[in-house]
């Protein structure tokens, strides 16, 4: 098993660019979800899935759109990047209360 | 509003020196609380989870215990290998089920 994966790695985009971030995982859980991870802000939840086709909004929405067409994927989409949204951006899926976290994609917005 | 908080927001430890890690929350129906371990450029990585005052798990040198408003993470006799950023995370049932996360304790244990 890969576990959960991102990609890519690392990003730099311009201000007003769009992009997306990608997230899968091969142990079909169910529950998936995103966050970013700032300094001194802990991790906060931008959306999540409770299945294919079923997606809502958690802590932080703003600027960025999913989609879950598979249970095995789950894209986060920014719409148009802005400096604020540079962060560390982690998937996770979940089993039974268990959550696995990807590696994480470190963006950077100038 | 639910808020957990996480202290100390860094802590330094001997090689074997026993300490306490802890993540305080406002009650408001909690369904669980959950911490894991975070290694730099790397995602959180489960440790354990807790459902009721007065449960605790163990794995190797580290404890979690829960009361009814905070957990402790405890480590006993810790390595440099501990070393890392230890994050508590709770489930409310009025928030949807979703993790609500503290900032974080970043352990540094110098041998």
């Amino acid at each position: 098993n890969a576990g959960v994966t991102q990609t890519p790695k690392f990003q730099v985009l311009k201000t007003g660019q769009s992009m997306t971030l990608q997230c899968a995982q091969d142990m079909n859980h169910e529950y998936m979800s995103w966050y970013r991870q700032d300094p001194g802000m802990g991790l906060r939840l931008i959306h999540y899935s409770v299945g294919a086709g079923i997606t809502d909004q958690g802590e932080v929405p703003n600027g960025y759109n999913v989609s879950r067409s598979t249970t095995e994927d789950f894209p986060l989409r920014l719409l148009s990047a802005a400096p604020s949204q540079t962060s560390v951006y982690f998937c996770a899926s979940s089993f039974d209360n268990e959550q696995y976290f990807g590696p994480g994609t470190r963006l950077t917005v100038t | 509003e639910d808020q957990v908080t996480q202290s100390p927001e860094a802590l330094r430890l001997q090689e074997g020196e026993s300490s306490s890690l802890n993540c305080s929350y406002t009650v408001s129906g909690l369904r669980g609380l959950f911490w894991y371990r975070q290694d730099p450029g790397k995602g959180p990585e489960f440790l354990f989870t807790l459902y009721s005052a007065g449960e605790e798990k163990e794995k190797e040198r580290l404890k979690a215990t829960l009361t009814k408003k905070e957990s402790f993470l405890h480590i006993t006799a810790p390595k440099p290998e501990d070393s890392a950023t230890y994050l508590c995370a709770v489930q409310f049932y009025n928030q949807g089920g979703k993790l609500i996360f503290g900032q974080g304790t970043e352990l540094s244990v110098k041998p």
